[in-house]
């Protein structure tokens, strides 16, 4: 079981989008919807931002969106904030009630 | 709202166990929709999924630490545990117990987390 492949960094400017990719494989993203994505702030819990690849729960800001294709999921972010700030962690299903994470992926808001 | 909470010692020696428990507070551990689990995070690293487990008892465990890792739900008491053997300077991390949303694969609820330090 090996992690998801993320890019350690991406950077935008305020108002901009960016896109993080979470590159998996046959036995996880690209068989399972189960992927999940998370912000985490640094010395705080990570937070669900997205699950079952594109969908939002309550609560999280319409400028998050996922999507999956193959084996490869992606996390946009429109109309960057200073706030979106933060690291960022893609999770899938790798089957047999197993789960595997990404390396993560730091934004940085220019 | 439910609420979990670690606790356990923050220094263990190398080659000892790490034990940690999870309290669950506000909603019941035996609820059908849910697993409950363990994620941890070295410093300046990313999050490793430990294990997850079902309040009757069925356990699985991440395979590059199943030799390692025993999990344990305790429904008596609303906790669940998690022991780690034979620990390495490898194992000093930030350990966030969960709780694992089923149906659309989500770990929902974290704990603040529990930082847990491998001294030789």
């Amino acid at each position: 079981q090996s992690a998801l492949t993320q890019p350690a960094s991406v950077s935008g400017s305020p108002g901009q989008s960016i896109t993080i990719s979470c590159t998996g494989t046959s036995s996880d993203v690209g068989s399972y919807n189960l992927v999940s994505w998370y912000q985490q702030h640094p010395g705080n819990a990570p937070k669900l931002i997205i699950y079952e690849a594109s969908k939002r729960p309550s609560g999280v800001s319409n400028r998050f969106s996922g999507s999956k294709s193959g084996n490869t999921a992606s996390l946009t972010i429109s109309g960057l904030q200073a706030e979106d700030e933060a690291d960022y962690y893609c999770c899938s299903y790798a089957g047999s009630s197993t789960w595997v994470f990404g390396g993560g992926t730091k934004l940085t808001v220019l | 709202q439910l609420q979990l909470q670690e606790a356990g010692p923050g220094l263990v020696k190398s080659s000892e166990t790490l034990s940690l428990t999870c309290t669950v507070s506000g909603g019941s551990i035996s609820s059908s929709s849910y697993f409950w689990g363990w994620i941890r995070q070295p410093p300046g690293k990313g999050l490793e999924w430990i294990g997850s487990m079902y309040y009757n008892g069925n356990t699985y465990n991440n395979p590059s630490l199943k030799s390692r890792v025993t999990t344990s739900v305790d429904t008596s008491k609303n906790q669940f545990s998690l022991k780690l053997s034979s620990v390495t300077a490898a194992d000093t991390a930030v350990y966030y117990c969960v709780r694992l949303l089923t149906a659309q694969g989500v770990f929902d609820v974290w704990g603040k987390g529990t930082t847990v330090t491998v001294s030789s």
